[in-house]
């Protein structure tokens, strides 16, 4: 049972365009949100979060959105540039048990094209 | 942001073998720790979370006399890979929260490469 969804395995953007990485979840007790970037054989780097309680934070040229109501959140980097290529992760962190976890999603892999 | 090491970055065993894998939190102490493994192309899948003076939470299915975790300071987590088979070669990533920030945000060490020959 995959509680966090990322359904784009793959996209390629323009230098300078905007890239826009979405992110499903199904468990409503989620209260934390990030989006992480990964090079292969490197473990994850964190971007940005954003709390349950609010829909937007901002950081540089990192945005996330988050839809509470529709069980979605986005991260959109604007402008795209061909650093930016690499294996973005979203994650929520799942305090249901008690104690806290992270649950990844499987990860959509971003192309920038110079 | 917090730095995890973690050592070996790589390592090849043979079977039968069994590996340590060292998580440590550099400038911060970290009351848990979290273990991970990494399959070719798939998500990060959360083994284990390991807490400091008390007995690791093994997630379902993560076999707990397999991939033992000690975590034996603030700033130490260790994963045991026992009697290694080949089925267990995989990438093994650990994190840990800092709260000395929002506390929400884990970071992650680099790694390690496993391979069982």
């Amino acid at each position: 049972d995959q509680q966090v969804k990322q359904n784009s395995p793959s996209l390629s953007v323009q230098e300078g365009r905007i890239s826009i990485l979405n992110c499903d979840y199904t468990n409503s007790m989620f209260d934390y949100f990030l989006w992480y970037k990964k090079y292969p054989a490197e473990g994850p780097t964190f971007l940005i979060s954003i709390s349950s309680i609010k829909d937007k934070n901002e950081d540089g040229r990192f945005t996330v959105f988050l839809n509470k109501s529709a069980k979605h959140l986005s991260l959109h980097i604007v402008p795209s540039q061909p650093g930016d290529s690499a294996v973005y992760f979203c994650a929520a962190r799942d305090i249901t048990s008690g104690t806290y976890k992270y649950i990844f999603g499987t990860g959509t892999r971003l192309k920038v094209l110079a | 942001g917090a730095v995890v090491s973690q050592h070996p970055s790589w390592v090849i065993c043979k079977s039968g073998t069994s590996v340590k894998i060292e998580c440590r939190s550099l400038d911060f102490q970290a009351t848990t720790m979290f273990w991970y493994r990494q399959f070719p192309k798939q998500s990060l899948m959360l083994m284990a979370t390991s807490n400091e003076g008390s007995k690791a939470t093994y997630e379902q299915g993560v076999e707990k006399d397999k991939f033992l975790i000690n975590h034996a300071s603030l700033t130490l987590s260790t994963l045991t890979v026992t009697s290694a088979h080949p089925e267990d070669s995989s990438f093994y990533i650990c994190s840990a929260n800092d709260f000395r920030g929002t506390g929400y945000e884990q970071y992650f060490g680099p790694g390690t490469r496993l391979t069982v020959t």
